[in-house]
């Protein structure tokens, strides 16, 4: 089974600010995928943002964008111009690409944005 | 927008009880999974299906079943509940193909007295 971990269990941010949130996945695959989903608190879990393994171009969504180091099978997340609605958890996860569609996630990373 | 519903917000119930928690999406998903949320253990795969009638264990699946009976609809059974699966539930959908996301519903926080 594929691993993933969330080494933050909990980060705060100043409003405006930049935050970067880290993953680490563990895995001998070579075809997958990455996603990044945030849950506002009581809220719907929705994607973020997503990144293909063999894609080299790091993905990028508005504020947010991921650094992926496929070698280090590293996929943090960063947020810039924090706002107060990016106050959520967020999950990192992972998808073999191989073996059908089962997603492996992360415990996740509480996030809170102070004003 | 894909839509994923569950049927309840919140649930109390007793143990011992049987338990049905259902899910129905909007969007023609092959894919469906039920998932259990706990506090500082992230979210872990209880049951998934590919296809109607289909069902594959997840990684969690004692005290637990699941129907799809038909496409849109994918339910979790809890047999004979226990206190211990009180916890937030959450359904999700995807298209079987891959690098599709899986799109989630509200959840259903259940509480087994």
């Amino acid at each position: 089974a594929q691993t993933v971990t969330q080494s933050q269990p909990e980060m705060s941010v100043q409003e405006a600010e930049t935050v970067t949130l880290s993953c680490t996945y563990d895995t001998s695959e070579n075809n997958y995928y990455l996603f990044w989903y945030k849950q506002p608190p009581s809220r719907q879990m929705i994607l973020v943002i997503r990144q293909e393994a063999y894609k080299q171009q790091n993905a990028t969504e508005n504020r947010f964008s991921v650094n992926f180091q496929k070698a280090a099978k590293s996929f943090s997340l960063k947020i810039s111009d924090s706002q107060l609605g990016d106050t959520a958890m967020y999950f990192c996860a992972f998808m073999n690409k191989n073996t059908g569609n089962q997603f492996y996630f992360g415990t996740g990373t509480s996030l809170t944005v102070i004003p | 927008d894909v839509k994923v519903t569950q049927s309840s917000r919140y649930l109390v119930k007793r143990t011992g009880e049987k338990v049905f928690l259902e899910c129905v999406q909007d969007m023609d998903h092959e894919n469906m999974f039920w998932y259990r949320q706990d506090p500082g253990l992230g979210l872990r795969l209880i049951y998934f299906s590919y296809d109607v009638k289909m069902k594959e264990k997840g990684d969690i699946p004692e005290g637990y079943s699941v129907s799809r009976e038909k496409k849109e609809r994918f339910s979790l059974i809890l047999e004979s509940a226990s206190t211990n699966q009180t916890s937030m539930y959450l359904c999700a959908s995807s298209f079987f193909q891959g690098s599709q996301p899986q799109h989630f519903g509200d959840g259903t926080r259940l509480s087994i007295l």
